[in-house]
């Protein structure tokens, strides 16, 4: 079945602080990885998009990477700001079906002051 | 910056009534997205709609949904008799080249 786990389930850091965030797929055939991130209330945005050949992808704090042969992936988010705080959900798509998008429980991730 | 928006950002409806949520997806964009976010759960992916028709669908999404783009420019789901379980947050989005893809705020739905 195909299946994208996340851990931890939350988590809370303090400001200034880096953390990541672990994400196990069994999709397969695998196209593409994502991590988008979504605040309370509001749509998922895109972070990092990665193909099956890329193994690390950054978007400014956010560094995403991906092993393709054990199916992990991670998002690092380096120096924490309060704005953060939202869920971060990875995404996997399909090669033979890359319009349908399979989501991970998300991460709970808070900045405190 | 372009971006998905979606009316009403609130819904709230009686069990069998019908209900159409509204979606203006960003202008240039080819490939149209409905998606449900159940209060605690994943985010399901529903449907997708390219070139004026359905091009896949999950098995969440049966005869009891329909998908319109009426004038070019909104995208709808309609939810033709609604149940309890239909209370969700349900996520628009679009795409240009069926990559990247673009989500709008949602809209709430609530059946009592």
């Amino acid at each position: 079945k195909n299946q994208v786990e996340q851990s931890p389930q939350s988590l809370i850091i303090l400001e200034g602080k880096n953390c990541t965030l672990q994400c196990n797929y069994t999709v397969s055939p695998f196209s593409n990885l994502r991590w988008y991130k979504q605040d309370t209330g509001r749509g998922p945005v895109s972070l990092t998009i990665m193909t099956f050949s890329e193994n690390t992808k950054s978007n400014g704090r956010y560094t995403a990477t991906l092993d393709a042969d054990t199916k992990q992936s991670s998002l690092h988010i380096t120096a924490s700001q309060l704005s953060d705080s939202a869920s971060y959900i990875c995404v996997v798509s399909l090669s033979y079906n890359t319009d349908k998008l399979i989501f991970g429980t998300g991460t709970r991730l808070q900045v405190f002051p | 910056e372009p971006e998905v928006t979606q009316t009403p950002s609130h819904q709230v409806t009686q069990m069998g009534q019908e209900v159409i949520l509204r979606c203006v997806p960003i202008s240039n964009h080819l490939y149209f997205y409905w998606y449900r976010q159940i209060l605690g759960q994943k985010v399901e992916f529903l449907v997708s709609f390219y070139n004026n028709e359905i091009s896949e669908k999950s098995e969440i999404f049966d005869d009891q949904f329909s998908v319109e783009r009426p004038d070019g420019s909104n995208f709808t789901l309609k939810i033709r008799s609604t149940k309890l379980e239909d209370s969700a947050m349900y996520f628009c989005a679009s795409s240009d080249q069926g990559e990247e893809q673009y989500f709008g705020p949602g809209t709430r739905l609530t059946v009592t």
